[in-house]
């Protein structure tokens, strides 16, 4: 079955920085790469996706990539602010099933 | 805020015990999936349900089960609850049978096995 690898498992930055997330995935007919955010307390929330047709993906300033030869992909934030802060997880999906396979959780804390 | 909802919020059970979980999808999808997310760690997928259809099974063990509904409501059964099943469980709403895969989730219900 697929397995998702994240790194970095936490991550302190300073307001206004730049922060990168990696996940690297096993199963090579993953096809959709989605993103969620979760608040100490909530549910996770889609932030962005991609689909394995498309290399690169953004929404004001969040942004993803994939690099599907190498098997990984990547969330870049920049110019971070403290509500940023949150737990990260990536995921990847194979066929049609919806079945989401997660990574382990970034931890991001945007300092002041 | 999606439109998945999940009930009860908090649950107490003790071992041995059963319990049900309850989720409503957002409207128009058809596609429920359950996680489990222990303390910690990242959401592991139980199982999924398409059009009243269990479409897919995680390493679960059989006493975890479900079903869902014409709505496209759905619930989650575990039986002989053991300690290890503490853990916030998480609905995901989807639309099946194309290729859109988003999933949106529900605020989650977390269980205590006492």
């Amino acid at each position: 079955g697929e397995n998702v690898e994240q790194h970095p498992s936490t991550l302190s930055v300073q307001e206004g920085d730049s922060a990168v997330i990696k996940c690297t995935y096993s199963d090579s007919a993953s096809n959709y790469f989605p993103w969620y955010k979760q608040e100490l307390g909530k549910r996770p929330q889609l932030i962005i996706d991609i689909r394995s047709n498309v290399g690169e993906k953004k929404d004001q300033r969040i942004a993803v990539t994939l690099n599907k030869t190498a098997k990984h992909f990547s969330l870049h934030i920049t110019e971070t602010q403290p509500e940023d802060s949150a737990v990260y997880f990536c995921a990847a999906n194979t066929g049609t099933a919806s079945k989401l396979t997660f990574g382990t959780g970034t931890r991001l804390q945007v300092t002041l | 805020e999606t439109g998945v909802t999940q009930s009860p919020t908090h649950l107490i059970k003790t071992r041995g015990q059963q319990v049900t979980l309850r989720c409503s999808s957002q409207s128009g999808h058809n596609t429920v999936s359950w996680y489990q997310q222990a303390l910690g760690q990242g959401p592991q997928f139980i199982f999924q349900y398409y059009r009243e259809e269990e479409n897919g099974r995680g390493n679960f063990p059989p006493r975890f089960s479900g079903l869902q509904f014409p709505n496209y409501s759905s619930e989650l059964n575990v039986n002989a609850l053991e300690l290890d099943d503490s853990a916030l469980y998480l609905c995901a709403s989807s639309l099946g049978g194309t290729t859109h895969n988003e999933q949106f989730f529900g605020p989650g219900t977390r269980l205590t096995v006492l």
